[in-house]
């Protein structure tokens, strides 16, 4: 079954840029239906859409964060990847990568997850 | 942006009981609203889609309901394994998803 695997540095200095991979297993991340997203999770709170990228390249952010984020795909490695720059303590989370089952573009719900990566912003 | 709102934040209840979560939007999204469980330590998980559609494998207990701005999510009788934070996300507009709403057992 489809399986997505978060990859990246777990600590990241304030002003830095965060950098995160998610490798997609048992599925094409070429697939026509879907888009693949990213969500975050600060320690003890909600959930918070990043964004989501096709496999061609067009991508949808969270007008919150889109000034820092770039999501970029690879189709010949089967994987998506997410930049956030000029990070703060703020953005200490733990990063999901999922499916995203998109009914009209950018819209729809996530299924499966990856198991998440937590990255902290410290110096 | 549209907002959603769940309710109650927490909640206690005992094996066997049926337990409701609320979640209202802050504008009509139709029936464009998705339930997740989340475990402790654990990704979420999907739980149903379209307001009422249970996802493939997930146990009949589970069921949501409403359109519009108004939506509940019902679990028929709780069980043990059924602790876990539970939200909402609507895609009427790009996603957003509730607050969270903190299952326990008592």
């Amino acid at each position: 079954q489809l399986q997505l695997q978060e990859s990246g540095p777990g600590l990241v200095k304030p002003s830095e840029t965060l950098s995160l991979t998610c490798t997609v297993s048992g599925g094409s991340i070429s697939s026509s239906s879907y888009y693949w997203g990213w969500i975050r999770q600060p320690p003890g709170k909600g959930l918070e859409w990043i964004g989501s990228i096709y496999y061609s390249g067009s991508t949808y952010y969270n007008p919150s964060l889109k000034s820092r984020v770039t999501i970029s795909v690879d189709t010949s490695k089967n994987q998506f990847s997410l930049k956030l720059s000029s990070v703060t303590a703020a953005d200490t989370a733990v990063y999901y990568c999922a499916r995203h089952i998109v009914v009209v573009t950018a819209r729809g719900w996530f299924d499966p997850w990856g198991q998440g990566t937590l990255v902290t912003v410290s110096s | 942006d549209i907002q959603m709102t769940q309710s109650p934040s927490s909640l206690s209840a005992s094996v066997g009981d049926r337990v409701t979560i609320t979640c209202q939007a802050s504008q009509d999204i139709s029936n464009y609203l998705n339930w997740y469980q989340q475990k402790p330590g654990k990704a979420p998980k999907l739980l149903i889609y379209d307001a009422s559609n249970l996802e493939t494998g997930v146990p009949s207990r589970f069921s949501g309901s409403g359109s519009g701005t108004d939506f509940t999510f019902t679990i028929s009788s709780l069980q043990p394994e059924d602790i876990a934070t539970y939200y909402c996300q609507q895609y009427d507009n790009l996603p957003s998803f509730g607050q969270g709403t903190k299952l326990e057992i008592k």
